[in-house]
């Protein structure tokens, strides 16, 4: 059981290119979001989905897109980097509605320069 | 915005109880208290939740006041494995994981 699978573990983007961040889970959790957490700071909630089809924004979502086309893949995309998107990114699955636990991928690093 | 207040570090000795206190003084009849950490910037692991009752689980207890507006989670006997970053959040059932910065807990030999 892998759980939740994020790809690639690290990634060294230019300004202005676009990129997909995979993010994959084998649970059948309804509900999956995206996170960023930027230096000595909390995680910051960016997208979420409680199934496919359906998508929201979170707490910064500019610059960030996101689909949701089968329950388990919920892919973030870059339309255009920016320096400012610098940072540890982490995909999230639970069951929802539920008042069980997140689990949680092992993030990936993300640098833009 | 976080609805929670956490001191921002804490020492601990290995093998001695760690007490990590979380301020919650407007949480909602419906909403839980859960506590995650972050080892190391890996990705948060689940460790316990409550709504009214004290919980234990195989890693923790979760002692929440009666009032429900104060918890605190206590680690019985830390390892220096357990140093990390430990985040107490309010959340309605179902609802979205809003983090704030967490406690600091350094567990020292």
């Amino acid at each position: 059981n892998a759980g939740v699978t994020q790809t690639p573990k690290f990634q060294v983007l230019k300004t202005g290119q676009s990129m997909t961040l995979q993010c994959a889970q084998d649970m059948n959790h309804e509900y999956m979001s995206w996170y960023r957490q930027d230096p000595g700071m909390g995680l910051r909630l960016i997208h979420y989905s409680v199934g496919a089809g359906i998508t929201d924004q979170g707490e910064v979502p500019n610059g960030y897109n996101v689909s949701r086309s089968t329950t388990e893949d919920f892919p973030l995309r870059l339309l255009s980097a920016a320096p400012s998107q610098t940072s540890v990114y982490f995909c999230a699955s639970s069951v929802f509605p539920s008042d069980t636990e997140a689990f949680f991928g092992q993030g990936t690093r993300l640098t833009v320069v | 915005d976080a609805k929670t207040t956490q001191p921002t570090s804490m020492d601990c000795a290995e093998g001695r109880a760690a007490n990590l206190p979380c301020n919650h003084s407007t949480i909602s009849g419906n909403e839980y208290v859960y506590w995650y950490r972050q080892i190391h910037s890996q990705g948060p692991q689940y460790i316990i939740h409550g709504l009214k009752n004290n919980e234990t689980n195989e890693m923790a207890s979760l002692i929440i006041t009666e009032d429900r507006k104060s918890s605190t989670l206590i680690l019985p006997h830390a390892t220096l494995r357990d140093t990390a970053v430990y985040y107490c959040i309010v959340m309605e059932y179902g609802n979205k994981l809003v983090f704030g910065a967490g406690t600091i807990l350094r567990v020292k030999s």
